[in-house]
């Protein structure tokens, strides 16, 4: 079974810096997607960014962009310009590739990032 | 609004009575799923389906059932509410292998 781990339960950065948020993963797969995840406080789940493994190239979303390590099994979240809308709960999440395409999604247990003005 | 519905939004029930959380989509797509969300364990998989009475378990299904007779809805049920399923439940779909999941706004249940 796939795991997956984020160190940092809690982050704080002051608006309008960068922050990178980290996340790892356990997986015997080659192919796989991952994900970061916003859960703002009205628990709403926002899709923030998406990776395809077999892509080396980072995904990046306005400022939003990642780091992909395979061989390390890495997956990190970068901040630029830090808002204040961006304060909220980011999950890192994995996806098997596998499986007739019906995997759900397994996730860290989620870094608080708190953004201060 | 990747038309995904969750009702209730929030239940108070007691030990013991059976619980039926209801997730409707209008999107017309293939995959449902069903989490939980407990402090500390980010988001667990419970059970989803790939089809109409298609289904299958995931992490943590033991204590729920799930049923799918219509693409557009699919059903979580908990035949006996314990304490340890008070949670939010959050409902997400998924069409084709290349896309993320959308997930619905969450119910927050708590068992008494």
């Amino acid at each position: 079974a796939q795991t997956v781990t984020q160190s940092q339960p809690e982050m704080s950065v002051q608006e309008a810096e960068t922050v990178t948020l980290s996340c790892t993963y356990d997986t015997s797969e080659s192919d796989y997607y991952l994900f970061w995840y916003k859960q703002p406080p009205s628990r709403q789940m926002i899709l923030v960014i998406r990776q395809e493994a077999y892509k080396q190239q980072n995904a990046t979303e306005n400022r939003f962009s990642v780091n992909f390590q395979k061989a390390a099994k890495s997956f990190s979240l970068k901040i630029s310009d830090s808002q204040l809308g961006d304060a909220a709960m980011y999950f890192c999440a994995y996806r098997s590739y596998s499986g007739g395409g019906a995997d759900g999604l397994t996730f860290g247990k989620g870094t608080h990032l708190i953004i201060q003005p | 609004d990747a038309g995904i519905t969750q009702s209730p939004r929030h239940k108070v029930t007691e030990t013991g009575t059976p619980v039926t959380l209801r997730c409707h989509q209008t999107e017309n797509h293939r995959y449902m799923y069903w989490y939980r969300q407990d402090p500390g364990h980010g988001l667990r998989l419970i059970h989803y389906s790939y089809g109409v009475k298609d289904t299958d378990k995931g992490e943590v299904s033991d204590g729920y059932s799930v049923s799918r007779s219509k693409t557009e809805d699919f059903l979580l049920t908990l035949e006996s509410a314990t304490s340890s399923q008070t949670s939010v439940y959050f409902c997400a779909i998924r069409e084709g292998n290349l896309r993320e999941a959308f997930f619905g706004q969450g119910t927050r249940l708590t068992v008494v």
